[in-house]
């Protein structure tokens, strides 16, 4: 079954400093990818996907991953943090069928000024 | 730009009582899903339906709960005897096709379910 990590429960970053959120998943042949993010009270955004071709996939906000199939990773980044990113992220893969996003357990991103 | 929208925004209820979570899909998409997100936790899929009948289910969509669409435009989560386990946002989402390049599920606001 697919499954999804994301290795860091809390990040806190600057404002203006990089950031690198990490997410490993299991699955077994080509995975689609995606990054939802969610603010206090609000619903999912999604941030971007990734279903093939270029590993390197840019998203809204400034927001961009990579798809490493070798590290099993997509993780997603940003190079310039503003104080309005301050949410939790969520990675999480489609199943074979397509019909359930299996989400990893979120990054609560803190941003200090 | 088109939306899945929610209702009601917050359900409080007696344990026992049966709730009703409604959602409107995004006009031309065919799946639909919910999804619940136990405070603190995870997001964690319950149940998915297509051409008026479920396609996937989780462990936890149990006998308690049940999904219909009513009429051309409403999706609906029912709980018949809510738990106090069931407190929780509930998020419902929908996409225009399953699998391939195109599943992109867009999610509402969410109902948060309290039950006391």
């Amino acid at each position: 079954a697919q499954s999804v990590t994301q290795p860091d429960i809390h990040i806190t970053v600057s404002e203006g400093a990089s950031l690198e959120l990490r997410c490993n998943y299991s699955y077994g042949a080509t995975p689609y990818l995606f990054w939802y993010v969610q603010s206090p009270g609000q619903g999912l955004q999604l941030l971007l996907k990734y279903f093939s071709g270029d590993t390197l996939v840019q998203g809204i906000k400034g927001f961009e991953a990579e798809f490493k199939r070798s590290q099993s990773s997509f993780n997603l980044r940003k190079p310039s943090v503003h104080w309005s990113d301050a949410a939790e992220y969520f990675c999480a893969v489609l199943n074979e069928y397509g019909n359930k996003l299996v989400f990893g357990a979120g990054t609560i991103l803190r941003v200090k000024s | 730009e088109p939306e899945v929208t929610q209702t009601p925004s917050h359900q409080v209820t007696q344990m026992g009582q049966e709730v009703i979570l409604r959602c409107v899909p995004i006009s031309n998409h065919l799946y639909f899903y919910w999804y619940r997100q136990i405070l603190g936790q995870k997001v964690e899929f319950l149940v998915s339906f297509y051409n008026n009948e479920i396609s996937e289910k989780s462990e936890i969509f149990d006998d308690q709960f049940s999904v219909e669409r009513p009429d051309g435009s409403n999706f609906t989560l029912k709980i018949r005897s809510t738990k106090l386990e069931d407190s929780a946002m509930y998020f419902c989402a929908s996409s225009r096709v399953a699998g391939g390049s195109y599943n992109e599920q867009f999610f509402g606001p969410g109902t948060r379910l309290t039950v006391l």
